[in-house]
């Protein structure tokens, strides 16, 4: 199976924009679905494809992807979005309905 | 509105078997592919495997395969993971979730049950 592989950890300052990556050969073949997840919650889509964001989903989130990196960005961060993040897609090395998660980026707003 | 609710906390012996179910309500439960994801305590997401409610077909994780079984009760809206010869590291929350395809090339899961601890212990 592939493997996603993400940052362990980034911060920003509050009202800054932050970028968290993904990288992984799925990335070519198929489009990143994110995650935020916060302490103790089930994780909650907040992107998926292209750039599509779930409704609730603040205008601050965005997506972006390019060869093998696909890219969640949030502009103007928030204290409220102090979370662990997870990419995800669908596995192109076997089984097209298997999928890949991203080992999770720990979001800290400063 | 779209609910998967899952069963309650289990506490299991090593070498034991553990059934985890995930009631869904609010669509047409046959027209979603069911995954399974399971998060160790302070871990990352892992995928387990998912199920076609409809066919019933399924497919898992190599590191789960032989282990798992993923089934359905269509008539109750209602689809089981069952996990056997548990160790310690099985140790973990499992989720279901149900997956949509936005395009051919867009998989995500838009609806998560609220987790089911399910503690290995001797």
């Amino acid at each position: 199976s592939s493997e996603l592989t993400q940052d362990p950890a980034v911060s920003v300052a509050l009202g800054q924009t932050v970028r968290i990556t993904c990288q992984g050969d799925s990335l070519r073949s198929y489009y990143a679905s994110w995650y935020q997840q916060k302490p103790g919650q089930a994780p909650v889509l907040v992107i998926y494809g292209k750039n599509n964001r779930p409704s609730g989903i603040p205008d601050r989130f965005s997506g972006s992807s390019s060869g093998n990196t696909a890219s969640l960005t949030i502009t103007g961060a928030q204290a409220e979005d102090e979370a662990d993040y997870y990419c995800n897609s669908r596995d192109s090395s076997g089984n097209p309905l298997d999928w890949v998660f991203g080992g999770g980026t720990k979001l800290t707003v400063l | 509105q779209v609910q998967l609710v899952q069963s309650g906390a289990e506490v299991k012996k090593p070498g034991a078997s553990v059934k985890v179910s995930c009631k869904a309500s609010g669509y047409t439960f046959t027209s979603y592919d069911i995954n399974w994801v399971r998060q160790a305590t302070g871990q990352g997401l892992e995928w387990m495997g998912w199920m076609n409610p409809n066919s019933g077909n399924t497919g898992y994780a190599q590191k789960f395969q032989g282990r798992v079984t993923m089934t359905r009760n269509t008539s109750i809206s209602t689809a089981y993971m069952e996990l056997s010869s548990l160790r310690s590291e099985d140790t973990a929350v499992y989720y279901c979730a149900r997956a949509a395809y936005y395009d051919i090339l867009t998989g995500y899961y838009n609806y998560w049950g609220q987790g089911t601890l399910v503690t290995v212990s001797s």
